[in-house]
C-alpha cells in the first residue's frame, strides 16, 4: 500500500460520456501527476499539479481536463473521447519540489473507450 | 527532451539467478537522477533504486544494485539471487534536477518484462 488510490479501477465509456477518474493521497504530499501508460509506449506525463497549481500540461487535448481542488486530491475529467485514448492512467505524487523526492503511485485506472 | 532507451522488451532468469537490465539515456544535462520502478501484475509501480548522477558510488539495495556509467550514460539494473516475486515490468526513468518548468516529472523509458522462472 502505497498511500495513492486511484478510483474507478476499470472504466468503460463510449466516445460521448463523460466520465471522471479520481485520484487520493493519504501521504500528506504536495504535487501530483497524471500518467497515460499505453501498451510498449513510455509512460506520458499529462499534467503535474504543485500546491493545487498546475505547472504543466503537456500538451494534451482538450477532451482531458484535470482538477486539483486541494493537495490531496487529483481529478481527471474526460469527454468525447476517442479509442486510442485508451489506457492505464496512473496518478503520482511526491512530497515537495524536490528532484530526488520519491515518486508514489496509485494502482491505475484501466480505460477503455469503445 | 530527455530520451529513455530499454533496449529489453522481455528477458528471462531462473530463481536464484542473476540478470541484467539495461538502460540507456540521452541528456546534455550534467546534474540528474535516475531511477529504476517495478510495476508488477498488479500494476502499483514501486520504486526500486534510484541514483543521484553527481555520486560516483553505484547505488544498492539488497539483491539489486546499477551499474552507473555517468559518460557512456548508461544505467544498468542488476538483480542477484532471483526470486519469484521479482516477475514484473520494469521502467527506468530519468528526472533533471534543474527544470522547475517540468514540475520534476519523470521520463520513462518502454519497459522490460522480467519472466522469473523456477
Amino acid at each position: 500500500e502505497t498511500g495513492v488510490t486511484q478510483t474507478p479501477r476499470h472504466l468503460v465509456m463510449g466516445m460521448t460520456n463523460k466520465k471522471s477518474l479520481k485520484c487520493e493521497q493519504h501521504l500528506g504530499h504536495n504535487a501530483m501527476y497524471w500518467y497515460k501508460q499505453s501498451a510498449k509506449k513510455p509512460l506520458e506525463l499529462m499534467f503535474v499539479y504543485n500546491f493545487k497549481e498546475q505547472t504543466e500540461n503537456n500538451s494534451v487535448p482538450s477532451r482531458f481536463s484535470p482538477e486539483c481542488p486541494n493537495s490531496s486530491h487529483l481529478f481527471l475529467h474526460l469527454h468525447t473521447l476517442q479509442p486510442e485514448d485508451s489506457a492505464l492512467y496512473l496518478c503520482a505524487s511526491t512530497r515537495g519540489t524536490g528532484t530526488y523526492n520519491e515518486q508514489f503511485f496509485g494502482p491505475g485506472t484501466r480505460l477503455t473507450v469503445l | 527532451a530527455q530520451t529513455v532507451t530499454q533496449s529489453q522488451p522481455e528477458m528471462s532468469v531462473q530463481e536464484a539467478e542473476t540478470v541484467t537490465l539495461s538502460c540507456t539515456y540521452d541528456t546534455s544535462e550534467s546534474d540528474y537522477y535516475l531511477f529504476w520502478y517495478k510495476q508488477p501484475p498488479s500494476r502499483q509501480m514501486i520504486l526500486v533504486i534510484r541514483q543521484e548522477a553527481y555520486k560516483q558510488q553505484n547505488a544498492t539495495e539488497n539483491r539489486f544494485s546499477v551499474n552507473f556509467q555517468k559518460a557512456a550514460k548508461s544505467f544498468s539494473l542488476k538483480i542477484s539471487d532471483s526470486q519469484l516475486g521479482d516477475a514484473a515490468m520494469y521502467f527506468c526513468a530519468y528526472r533533471s534536477a534543474r527544470r522547475p518548468d517540468s514540475g520534476y516529472a519523470l521520463n520513462f523509458g518502454k519497459g522490460t518484462s522480467l519472466l522469473v522462472t523456477p
